[in-house]
Formats: C-alpha cells, structure tokens, sequence
C-alpha cells in the first residue's frame, strides 16, 4: 500500500531560522513527488513537482529535493507569511489522483 | 487563484438530510478529483472523473455518489448525512503534466 509520512507535525521557527521539512514515502512506480502549501481554510496551493531522484527545485525561499526514498522540502530565512501547512503527494503510475501525507505545519515567528 | 471554482463555500445542514457539492474545472482540464479533508484524517482522494467517466475511486462511501456533466463540470452528492461527515470537500482538477489545482473547498458542518 502507499504511504506518505511528513515531519515534523508542527515546526515553531524564529523569522530568518533556516530549516527542513521531511516527506518519507512507499510507493510502487513513482510517477512523481508533489509539494503543496495549504493557508487555513483555503485549498492547496501547487508549489513543486520532483520526477526523479536527484532533483531540485527551487521557489524564492523555497527549495525542494527528492531521493529514493524522501523528499526534503528546505526553507531558508523563512517570513512570516511562509506560515502554512506544507503537504507532500505522491503520484504513482497506475493512476492519476495523488496520496497526500498528513502534513507539516509551520509556524514562523517575528 | 487555481481556476477552479467551487460552491458552496459552507453549507451547515442537519443530520439524514442530503447535500449536493459543486465544481467546475479549470478551463480545458478534463479530469475532476474529490477530495476530503477531516482534522483527524488529513485529505482523502474520494473519486476521480475524466470526461465524463469514472476513472478512479478512493476511500468513498456508499453514501457519496458523484458525476461529471457533459460540460465537465462535476457534483457530489453527500446523503443520509452524519456527524462525522462533516468536513472540508475540495475539488481539484489536473492538466497532462499531473498536478493537480484545487479549488477553495467547501466546508460543511452537519449538526
């Protein structure tokens, strides 16, 4: 069965404190590793696509990278406004739909 | 903005009643997802639609049943509802490159 696991569940971080945010996964035939950001009571919002180990992929202070078995979603000098839930997805080749993990929530502080 | 449009934004209804959820896609996206989202079980793929057909169906109850029209807007209908049925509902729909874009959602509350 695919499995997504995230974490941490929730990250407190000091504005400009650089960290990580982990996405372990088990799938049969990766089609392909999603990240999302998700605002409270919004829908999720598209950030990066990762296809193959060794990809990076970079959006302002974001930077995601995929290996074998996990993704690494870095954010460097995070703002306030990075503040969200950050979701992983993975999307296997027998199927279109995604399986989401269950979500990191970050918290970042002035 | 993802392009896809969802209503209602909320709908507060009671228990045993029945509710229909809307969705209209991005323009020339073909596919239409449905997804819920509970505190406690993160988001959940329920059914996908591609041009009017059933293409995949995820952890959905007997209870939901969903469709997607000729124009390829998309409805779910929720009946014989429970408490526990209350929720977050999005839809997304996705290009040929795979991702997909979600609406805003609508969110529920059976009483």
């Amino acid at each position: 069965e695919d499995q997504v696991t995230q974490s941490p569940e929730a990250l407190r971080l000091q504005e400009g404190e650089s960290s990580s945010l982990n996405c372990s996964y088990t799938v049969s035939g990766l089609r392909g590793l999603f990240w999302y950001r998700q605002d409270p009571g919004k829908g999720p919002e598209f950030l990066f696509t990762l296809y193959s180990a060794g990809e990076e992929k970079e959006k302002e202070r974001l930077k995601a990278t995929l290996t074998k078995k996990e993704s690494f979603l870095h954010i460097t000098a995070p703002k306030p406004e990075d503040s969200a839930t950050y979701l992983c997805a993975v999307g296997i080749n027998a199927g279109n739909m995604l399986t989401f993990g269950g979500g990191t929530r970050l918290m970042v502080k002035p | 903005d993802s392009g896809v449009t969802q209503t209602p934004k909320h709908l507060i209804t009671a228990t045993g009643q029945r509710v229909t959820l809307r969705c209209s896609p991005r323009s020339g996206d073909l596919s239409v997802y449905w997804y819920q989202q509970s505190l406690d079980q993160g988001l959940q793929f329920l059914i996908q639609y591609y041009n009017g057909e059933e293409r995949a169906k995820g952890n959905i109850l007997e209870r939901f049943s969903a469709q997607q029209f000729p124009d390829l807007h998309s409805e779910l209908n929720l009946s014989s509802l429970e408490l526990g049925d209350s929720a977050l509902y999005f839809c997304a729909s996705s290009s040929d490159t795979g991702e997909l874009f979600f609406g805003e959602g609508s969110r529920l509350t059976v009483l």
